[in-house]
């Protein structure tokens, strides 16, 4: 089993700022690595797959990193639509795991 | 415009079933493996299920193991999730998420393993 770990469990960030979520797991995933944002009572939006390529309509403030174990999320500059959690989802092995989260809160 | 539409779900009791629908429109069903994702309330994301879009691979998480069962009906478009002896720990919401299409055989569609739409959610509560 890959264990996903997202750090840090919450960042504070203005508006306007970067943000930046990273997300390690226990084993290689190449980069087979996707990022997800949850907005309060919504399902999650796919956001970046391949550790690195956008998903349809998504803006390209939004920017993904790394491979192997070590994956980062960036946010440019952080528009208020941004503040969410933020999930990232090993798919190398089997099952799919999730990460536990970044919530991003404004500072 | 693509769409997943949970349905069934509610309040049920320790050993009780329930089973969740999800009716897709607006791309060819038949060609995607589709999942069910749950979320705890104020907890992560919990893959439950898996079902390819023949219905030749089906896979389910160890926690549901022997007591759910994913099916689908691709002649109405349609996915189920049958869910028997459900625990506390089954309280979530049950999202269904189709897998982004990764390529076509002769025989079968493959995914790629990560999750490219969600339904809205379906509420299950298991309580006395």
């Amino acid at each position: 089993e890959i264990v996903m770990t997202q750090s840090p469990a919450t960042l504070s960030v203005s508006p306007g700022e970067r943000a930046t979520l990273s997300c390690r797991a226990s084993q290689s995933l190449s980069s087979n690595l996707a990022w997800y944002q949850q907005k309060p009572g919504q399902a999650p939006r796919l956001l970046i797959y391949g550790a690195s390529t956008r998903a349809t309509g998504i803006p390209a403030r939004f920017s993904g990193s790394g491979s192997g174990t070590e994956f980062t999320l960036t946010i440019s500059s952080l528009q208020s639509e941004d503040f969410a959690v933020y999930y990232c989802q090993q798919y190398n092995n089997w099952p799919p795991f999730f990460g536990q989260g970044t919530k991003l809160e404004i500072k | 415009e693509v769409q997943l539409v949970e349905s069934g779900g509610g309040l049920v009791k320790p050993g009780g079933s329930l089973r969740l629908s999800c009716a897709a429109s607006g791309f060819t069903f038949s060609y995607y493996s589709i999942n069910w994702v749950r979320q705890a309330p104020g907890k992560g994301l919990e893959w439950v299920s898996s079902i390819s879009s023949s219905s030749t691979y089906i896979y389910y998480a160890d926690s549901v193991k022997g007591r759910f069962t994913i099916s689908r009906d691709n002649a109405k478009n349609s996915l189920y999730l049958q869910m028997n002896s459900l625990r506390a720990e089954d309280t979530a919401v049950y999202y269904c998420a189709r897998e982004e299409l990764g390529y076509c055989d002769s025989t079968s569609c493959y995914g790629n393993y990560y999750f490219d739409y969600w339904g809205q959610g379906t509420l299950v509560t298991v309580s006395s």
